[in-house]
């Protein structure tokens, strides 16, 4: 089944210490790319990764870092989570992003930093 | 600049009525039009896109969208409401031809009631 998987799905944690946000994806997709969700502003992208070893910021990427070693993976770090940071966050994938192809979203990992 | 807004933060629609979801679009040049779907606890689903030809596009569970180029909007609509078209809706643009990054509304939530 073709499909995005992000892990964990809930994490509560504290200010300060170091998380990892895994993404994989299973379609051979070129692009992929990290967005919070949070009321009332929708989604922000954060990073995006057109292919292997080639990463861009997004519209938030302060305090956020990325990492595109191969196709199939785009890991999300925080290295010291703030509260602002607690939101809903989605890793998408597509098979060009320059293309009229439709993202592949994960089901979202939901961040609470205390 | 490109932008995007969907007007109505909530839609109340009796089951069994025809629905519409609105968004309309700043872009410069072609715009690449785009609708997704967000179940409760679930990523975005793809619904359907407008990227050139019939102003009329028809996608997933019977929803349709209309391009309109003088009102710069692309609105989402259905013509009999189910109680499980109850969700999140998002409306997305870029500009056809760039590189420019998919900007997403601040979303729409939709509820059928029975």
């Amino acid at each position: 089944e073709a499909q995005v998987t992000q892990n964990p799905r809930y994490l509560i944690t504290v200010t300060g210490k170091k998380l990892t946000v895994t993404c994989s994806q299973n379609m051979n997709h070129e692009y992929m790319s990290w967005y919070r969700q949070d009321p009332g502003l929708g989604l922000r992208q954060i990073y995006y990764s057109m292919n292997v070893e080639v990463t861009d910021k997004g519209d938030v990427p302060e305090g956020y870092k990325v990492s595109r070693k191969e196709k199939r993976n785009f890991p999300l770090i925080l290295e010291s989570p703030s509260p602002n940071q607690t939101s809903l966050y989605f890793c998408a994938s597509s098979s060009d992003s320059y293309s009229n192809q439709p993202q592949h979203f994960g089901d979202g990992t939901r961040l609470s930093i205390l | 600049a490109q932008s995007v807004a969907q007007p109505e933060d909530q839609v109340n629609v009796a089951e069994g009525n025809p629905l519409t979801v609105k968004c309309t679009y700043s872009v410069s040049g072609n715009p690449y039009l785009f609708w997704y779907v967000q179940y409760p606890n679930r990523g975005l689903q793809f619904l359907l896109k407008y990227i050139t030809g019939d102003n009329l596009v028809k996608g997933s569970y019977g929803f349709e969208a209309e391009f309109n180029k003088s009102q710069t909007s692309f609105h989402l609509k259905k013509p009999s409401a189910l109680v499980s078209d109850s969700a999140l809706y998002f409306c997305a643009v870029r500009e056809g031809d760039s590189n420019y990054q998919l900007i997403w509304g601040a979303g729409t939530k939709l509820i059928i009631k029975p």
